[in-house]
This record gives structure tokens, sequence and C-alpha cells, in this order.
């Protein structure tokens, strides 16, 4: 299995455009979980997904963010508009149940300026 | 919600000498998982501990499970500088099918050769 793949690997975008983060888990987990990673915030849950169904989104900074699970094979985060404190890298993660261990992807380093 | 916590925040080490770092949980714990994220990379699941002072060991790293389940250790023996990286403890949050880890802040190992 190719793990968790993301794209792209990094992103560079003007404040106020849309940036759209793309994930695709390993088949046959049941989870995915979208992370955002900052040196002053750590490692924060944005929102995730049980059977492609979104279970807990509080973590989502706000409206600006949203993200979808159309199949059990790709996942979306979008940012609409983006502002210069969403800089961060974002990973995906997967796990087979609510008691496995999480794959990390590689991550998304975003840097909106 | 749950705060799970890890000290030191940094810890640098000569190479050849043993390094450890603590997670305390503000609640009890059914179960705790390891990671490392080596600089610039991504979070890699290292072990799962499930039992009251259950003691797992992969090569040099010793992993340990409180017996109130509400801390946990890592320990590294004799440490290398392929040990660098970022340490992570994470704790279950949630019931039943709706269940997500909160990760610890982490603590950064510096090797110097």
């Amino acid at each position: 299995d190719a793990g968790v793949i993301q794209s792209p690997r990094h992103e560079v975008t003007e404040m106020g455009q849309e940036v759209t983060l793309r994930c695709k888990p390993i088949s046959g987990h049941d989870y995915l979980f979208w992370y955002r990673q900052t040196m002053m915030r750590g490692l924060e849950l944005l929102i995730y997904f049980n059977n492609n169904v979104p279970i807990d989104d509080s973590g989502m900074p706000e409206d600006r963010f949203s993200a979808k699970m159309p199949n059990a094979s790709f996942s979306t985060l979008k940012i609409q508009p983006s502002e210069p404190r969403d800089s961060a890298v974002y990973f995906c993660a997967s796990s087979f149940n609510q008691w496995a261990g999480y794959t990390f992807g590689s991550g998304t380093r975003l840097t909106v300026v | 919600g749950q705060q799970v916590m890890q000290i030191p925040q940094y810890q640098h080490v000569q190479e050849g000498e043993d390094f450890t770092t603590y997670c305390n949980s503000s609640t009890t714990l059914s179960n705790i998982q390891w990671y490392k994220q080596r600089p610039g990379g991504h979070p890699v699941f290292l072990i799962q501990l499930v039992k009251s002072g259950e003691v797992k060991k992969q090569k040099r790293l010793t992993f340990q499970f409180g017996e109130a389940k509400k801390n946990s250790s890592l320990h590294i023996t004799a440490t290398q500088t392929t040990d660098v990286g970022t340490y992570f403890c994470a704790g279950p949050e949630g019931t039943g099918s709706a269940r997500q880890l909160t990760f610890g802040s982490g603590t950064q190992l510096t090797v110097l050769p």
C-alpha cells in the first residue's frame, strides 16, 4: 500500500484565494482525520470522518474551513478565503478503526502571503 | 475536555545518553499511543499500550503505561542520532465509534554527536 497520500506537498497562495487540500486514505481504513500543525498550537484535530460521514467538526476554526469526503478513497479540506494565519502544515491521517494507530500522510505545507 | 501534557518540551542529550519523556492525562485513558515525528516529516505510529502497568519494548525504546492509566513514559537507552525528532503521546477521547486522539504537545529530542 502506498500509505496516505496528500497533495499538494507545498502550497503558496495569496490572502483571499481559495485553497483545496486533498487526501487519499489507505484502502479499508474507516476513519479519516484532518489535523493542522503549528509551532504555537501543536497538532490540532480539525475534523474527522467515519465511513465518509463527518463525526466531529468542532475543531474547524471558522466558516472559512470546510471538508468533504465524497467516497471512501478521497477527502478534501477547503479554505475560502485564505488568510495568513492559516499558514501551517495540514496532515491527513487514516485508521482501520477507532482503536487502531493512525497512519499520517506527508502533509501539505500551506503558506498564505 | 481531556488534556494530555508532556514533559519536557525540549531535551538535548549527548549521543549514548539515555532519554525519557513523560505523558500525563487529566482523565483515565483506555489506551495510549506514541508517535515519532522526524524534522520535516510526519508523525509515525510507534506503539499502543492498553493494560494498566503495561511495559513494552522496541529495541532501545521502552514504553510504560501507569497503574492508574493516567500517565505514560517513553525511555530511550543509549540514544543515537537517528533518534532525533519529536515524540508525541496521544490518548483517545470520546466514546463508541465517535472517538479520536488528543495529542500531547510533544518532546523534541536533539542528540548531539
